[in-house]
């Protein structure tokens, strides 16, 4: 079975804290993404990698900055967080670029205080 | 830019009334995806229709994609409480990235036993 997993499945921050939300898939994807998941708003793209040390912006970018030092591994970091960065933080791979199914971690619920 | 929208945002039935939610893309799409999430967890994919006109079953669930590739549908026969949960559908960004899938806002389904 093919498993993405993100280190922490809630987590508690202060306001203007750096943020580190790691996630892990097991299955050698080239493509990586950090998506925020709010009420009403679906999913919006935050970054996403296809190749080590490689990135590109989503649609929401500002805030973040993202790290993929190893292939199996892609963190998003928050340099400094605020309240309006409360949310779900979902991660997802993708085989390819021929663009096949998306598997998604099990999400990070984010609280910032 | 390049959008997905999918209707309705809601929808509430009773258990054994019938679900159906749309998709619709700004542009042409080379193939379209459909995601479950229950309820506390994370989106789960379902399917993948490639060619015009395709129609896919699953179980209960039906799956459509528009002649002209821009649309496409979800119908659910007889819902069951087991089908709660935010359905989305996605397509693949035509800009030329790598691998990105444009999703939908999603439709959250409530049924009532």
């Amino acid at each position: 079975d093919v498993k993405v997993t993100q280190s922490s499945r809630y987590l508690v921050k202060r306001t203007g804290e750096k943020v580190f939300l790691e996630c892990v898939q097991d299955m050698d994807h080239e493509n990586m993404f950090w998506y925020r998941q709010d009420p009403g708003l679906g999913l919006r793209l935050i970054y996403f990698s296809y190749d080590v040390k490689m990135k590109e912006k989503g649609d929401i970018p500002e805030g973040y900055s993202v790290s993929r030092e190893k292939k199996e591994r892609f963190s998003l970091i928050l340099e400094s967080a605020s309240t309006n960065q409360t949310s779900m933080y979902l991660c997802a791979s993708t085989t390819d670029r021929t663009n096949t199914e998306a598997f998604f971690g099990q999400g990070t619920r984010l609280t910032v205080v | 830019g390049q959008q997905v929208m999918q209707i309705p945002q809601y929808q509430h039935v009773q258990e054994g009334e019938d679900f159906t939610t749309y998709c619709n893309s700004s542009t042409t799409l080379s193939n379209i995806q459909w995601y479950k999430q229950r309820p506390g967890g994370h989106p789960v994919f379902l399917i993948q229709l490639v060619k015009s006109g395709e129609v896919k079953k699953q179980k209960r669930l039906t799956f459509q994609f528009g002649e002209a590739k821009k649309n496409s549908s979800l119908h659910i026969t007889a819902t069951q409480t087991t089908d709660v949960g935010t359905y989305f559908c996605a397509g693949p960004e035509d800009r030329g990235s790598q691998g990105n899938l444009i999703f939908g806002k999603g439709t959250k389904l409530s049924v009532k036993p």
